[in-house]
């Protein structure tokens, strides 16, 4: 079956743009959950959404958001870029909650420049 | 707050001997999860074992094994007969359970070569 999906890989952009990411979780998975790493704060959890709703909220600026479709796809929005943004941001699904494990994308890599 | 410690940034081993990567966690919590993921070059994080705290027999994945150890607060991957493709970055993860707490706070990660 296919895995969870992530759009783009890769992403430039410039200081002050806004990005949006995708995420197509496994086929039946209703929980989403979005993670930013970077190499100085490691793995941080930004966002759990289940069934179009947003269970869960870490501790990112007002900037991050994200949103959950019937379908179960997600996207995570960030506004007005700052170069600390420059990540790999990966997404993460389950059937429900992640206690039993999740299965993670490969990431979209976004530079700030 | 849960905090979790890899107190190992790189560890090296030779090929098909015994590795174990450490981790400790600190919570208030009696129930909980906690997870060893995988990370290769590929990105993708691959889940490699899971515990439940309340479970006091220690979880098993053919090569990958765990010592859990609840009141210490440890919880340390052990792999056997390391092969090439162990290769990766090693991030222990807490999840507590109950309620909506359905994220996972992660180790900083051990990074693990596997020799020839």
């Amino acid at each position: 079956k296919a895995g969870v999906t992530q759009t783009p890989r890769y992403l430039i952009k410039t200081r002050g743009q806004q990005v949006t990411l995708s995420c197509s979780p496994i086929s039946g998975h209703r929980s989403v959950s979005w993670y930013q790493q970077t190499p100085g704060q490691g793995l941080q959890f930004l966002f759990e959404y289940f069934s179009e709703t947003q269970r869960n909220k870490g501790n990112f600026p007002g900037r991050f958001s994200g949103r959950q479709f019937s379908n179960s796809r997600s996207e995570m929005n960030v506004s007005t870029l700052e170069l600390g943004d420059s990540a790999l941001y990966l997404c993460a699904s389950s059937w429900s909650g992640g206690e039993y494990g999740y299965t993670f994308g490969s990431g979209t890599r976004l530079t700030v420049v | 707050a849960q905090t979790v410690t890899q107190s190992q940034p790189e560890m090296s081993v030779q090929e098909a001997e015994t590795v174990t990567l450490s981790c400790t966690y600190d919570t208030s919590e009696n129930n909980y999860y906690l997870f060893w993921y995988k990370q290769p070059p590929s990105r993708q994080m691959i889940l490699v074992i899971r515990q439940e705290a309340y479970k006091q027999q220690n979880a098993t994945e053919n090569r990958f094994s765990v010592n859990f150890q609840k009141a210490a607060k440890s919880f340390s991957l052990k792999i056997s007969d390391s092969q090439l493709g162990d290769t990766a970055m090693y991030f222990c993860a807490f999840m507590n359970s109950g309620g909506s707490n359905y994220k996972l706070t992660f180790g900083k990660g051990t990074l693990l070569t596997v020799n020839p």
